[in-house]
């Protein structure tokens, strides 16, 4: 079965970077994009880009343009997502979602909390 | 940019049929598909209706979608209501290669 499988919780201060990586399995890698959704505590789903597994293309939102980062390891099956100059209010659970036609994202990962403390 | 707005919350009785709205702020509600996806607390969300109308194997066809023109808006209604379809549901669209969420609706059953 479709699985997105992400690496586990991170504590970070502010300033500092983190990157989450997304590993996926049970179909064939290069046919779907995935996307970032993040999710601040008690908050709504905020979406934070897309990459191209194909090509390696992206879109980031506006928001997060010059700070965001996504990458694709084809060999492994694994996307990562970078945040830079990490922010008190980018404290968030972190989600990796495959991007099927229509924008529709399904399956999602399973979230990785990232917790920005001072 | 567009926005998509629904209601914060929704509240009815097990047995019931309930309809949340998510209205689309500029341009038309019809010209990409809305998702609707459900998530309970501590769980990541999953799709109850795509391609505004479309179930994924193994969710009831209780949940159902559809798409007004008129209103510029999306509609997920759920019927027989069970205690377990309480959660948050979100709507979510496309436009100009951006993801567009709803503000999420929270449903109490």
């Amino acid at each position: 079965q479709v699985q997105l499988v992400q690496s586990g919780a991170e504590v970070k201060k502010p300033g500092a970077s983190v990157k989450v990586s997304c590993k996926t399995s049970g179909y064939t890698f290069t046919t779907y994009g995935i996307s970032w959704v993040r999710q601040a505590p008690g908050q709504g789903l905020e979406w934070m880009g897309w990459i191209s597994t194909y090509n390696g293309n992206t879109n980031y939102a506006q928001k997060l343009q010059g700070r965001v980062t996504m990458t694709t390891d084809t060999s492994t099956r694994t996307v990562y997502m970078e945040l830079r100059s990490l922010r008190l209010d980018d404290t968030a659970m972190y989600y990796c979602a495959r991007d099927r036609a229509g924008n529709w994202l399904d399956p999602w990962g399973q979230g990785t909390l990232v917790n920005v403390s001072s | 940019n567009f926005m998509l707005t629904q209601p914060h919350s929704v509240s009815e009785s097990p047995g019931k049929t309930v309809t949340i709205s998510c209205t689309r702020s500029s341009g038309s509600i019809a010209r990409y598909f809305v998702q609707w996806y459900q998530q309970r607390p501590g769980s990541a969300p999953t799709t109850v209706i795509y391609e505004d109308s479309q179930r994924p194997s193994g969710v009831p066809d209780r949940f159902s979608g559809s798409i007004d023109s008129s209103s510029n808006s999306a509609s997920l209604t759920i019927s027989g209501l069970k205690t377990e379809d309480e959660a948050d549901y979100y709507c979510q669209t496309y436009d100009s290669s951006y993801v567009v969420f709803g503000g999420g609706t929270k449903l109490t059953v």
